[in-house]
């Protein structure tokens, strides 16, 4: 069974550190495209950032220079190192997987954590 | 970069259609997906490239794209569907490849 279980938020002040993590069962994380989605209080959800099997990784404006995509492949975890902390980063944050499906394609988020809420807040 | 454009809510009574649209330019030339979400939960994928549906989902949902439109329709809706919903798509030519749409809020009358 696909599992994915987000940790490591928390309320932060401006300007902090914090790093999320994302245990990944069922699945191997190295072998699939992996994202970070944050959703911030009664808004949508926003693309944070990806690192595709090959290893690139891909930042969304707002958080790029800040925030830094990474996986270990002996845990088949995911992380997502949050520098630099605003107010505005306050969200729920999700890790999903998007299946590998060959070079031409572009597939869907098909499992989602559960989410880990960071609050940045003095 | 690639914009998708969402009615913020549709308001639909139990056991009609409900069509919600997602615009962007040339959508149609794109691979469209579609996520259910209620309050307190996390995303759930309900169409996948313009008009397929994972196992679990009920054949009322549906999916079609064209031109410079998608649209997710939810026919026989039931007071179980009211959620946020967010198309998302690809954009392979940008360096934010992931993009969601505002989402739309269906209400259940």
């Amino acid at each position: 069974e696909v599992q994915l279980v987000e940790t490591g938020g928390g309320l932060i002040q401006p300007g902090g550190s914090l790093r999320l993590s994302c245990a990944a069962s069922g699945f191997t994380v190295s072998s699939n495209y992996m994202s970070w989605v944050r959703q911030a209080p009664g808004k949508g959800l926003e693309w944070v950032s990806v690192i595709y099997s090959g290893g690139s990784t891909y930042y969304a404006d707002s958080v790029k220079g800040r925030f830094t995509i990474s996986r270990d492949n002996s845990k088949n975890t995911l992380y997502l190192q949050m520098n630099s902390l605003r107010a505005e980063d306050t969200a729920v944050y999700y890790c999903a997987r998007a299946p590998y499906c060959g070079g031409d394609c572009y597939p869907p988020f098909d499992y989602w954590g559960q989410g880990t809420l960071v609050t940045v807040s003095s | 970069s690639y914009v998708l454009t969402q009615p913020p809510s549709v308001s639909v009574a139990p056991g009609k259609t409900a069509r919600i649209t997602c615009g962007g330019n040339n959508i149609g030339s794109k691979s469209v997906h579609w996520y259910q979400q209620k309050p307190g939960q996390a995303p759930v994928l309900v169409i996948y490239y313009d008009s397929d549906r994972p196992s679990g989902i009920p054949e009322r949902f549906s999916g079609s794209n064209s031109g410079n439109t998608a649209t997710l329709t939810i026919s026989r809706v039931e007071a179980g569907d009211e959620a946020d919903y967010y198309c998302q798509v690809w954009d392979s030519s940008s360096d934010h490849p992931e993009v969601f749409g505002g989402g739309t809020k269906l209400t259940v009358l």
